[in-house]
């Protein structure tokens, strides 16, 4: 069946430091690729989104872009901050699977001043 | 504007015991509503998701139930909770707009004793 893999954490580094989540899926047909973010004592918001091969989703300053031969998706930040604490999770839906999204693990974040 | 509410927050409950865990949605009608739960440690795994009232898809076979009395209105429940029922439960709702992202509540901590 369909499934996500991201890195494991805890990610610690420091203010305005480079990042870069790991996440590879397994999916048998076309799917939508999302990173959602999850902060402390919070439910999960959606950070960005790719719904075919070579997309690149963005916001805030996070990119990641759908590898569809590296079947891949990992997160990325030039320059982290300290409120970019939290838990990043990848996901996948098939096309037309609506909210059934699968989900890694999920990685956290820890920055530090 | 869109919104979601869950509660209780956080929740200790002894073994045995029963649950009810609701969630409600604002803005919106005949959303697809979406149980899933976090284990500590784990990433989350979707339960129970409903089309519409009364129709009610379990993912995966456990010890809780889900319903949907009303369109906006998504029920989780167990007769006797287990341990192995702790964790982070999240409610979620989609649109029917195609690749409309998922929204998240902001969670309930359940804790079996």
């Amino acid at each position: 069946g369909d499934s996500v893999t991201q890195m494991e954490g805890p990610v610690t580094l420091s203010e305005e430091a480079f990042l870069t989540i790991n996440c590879t899926y397994t999916a048998t047909g076309y799917p939508s690729l999302f990173w959602y973010v999850q902060y402390p004592g919070e439910g999960l918001q959606l950070l960005l989104k790719a719904t075919k091969a070579d997309d690149k989703g963005s916001n805030k300053g996070f990119e990641a872009t759908y590898r569809k031969e590296t079947t891949s998706f990992h997160l990325e930040k030039g320059s982290v901050q300290v409120s970019d604490s939290a838990v990043y999770f990848c996901a996948l839906s098939e096309n037309n699977q609506g909210g059934k999204l699968i989900f890694g693990q999920g990685t956290e974040l820890s920055v530090k001043p | 504007s869109q919104t979601i509410h869950q509660w209780p927050a956080t929740l200790v409950q002894p073994v045995g015991s029963p649950l009810s865990l609701e969630c409600t949605v604002e803005g919106t009608s005949n959303p697809n509503l979406y149980w899933y739960r976090q284990a500590a440690g784990r990433g989350l795994q979707l339960l129970f998701y409903s089309v519409g009232i009364g129709q009610i898809s379990s993912e995966v076979p456990q010890n809780l139930s889900a319903s949907r009395p009303q369109d906006r209105q998504f029920i989780l429940s167990s007769k006797k909770l287990l341990l192995s029922d702790s964790g982070f439960y999240l409610c979620a709702w989609i649109s029917g707009v195609r690749n409309s992202p998922l929204h998240f509540g902001n969670g309930t901590r359940l804790t079996v004793t």
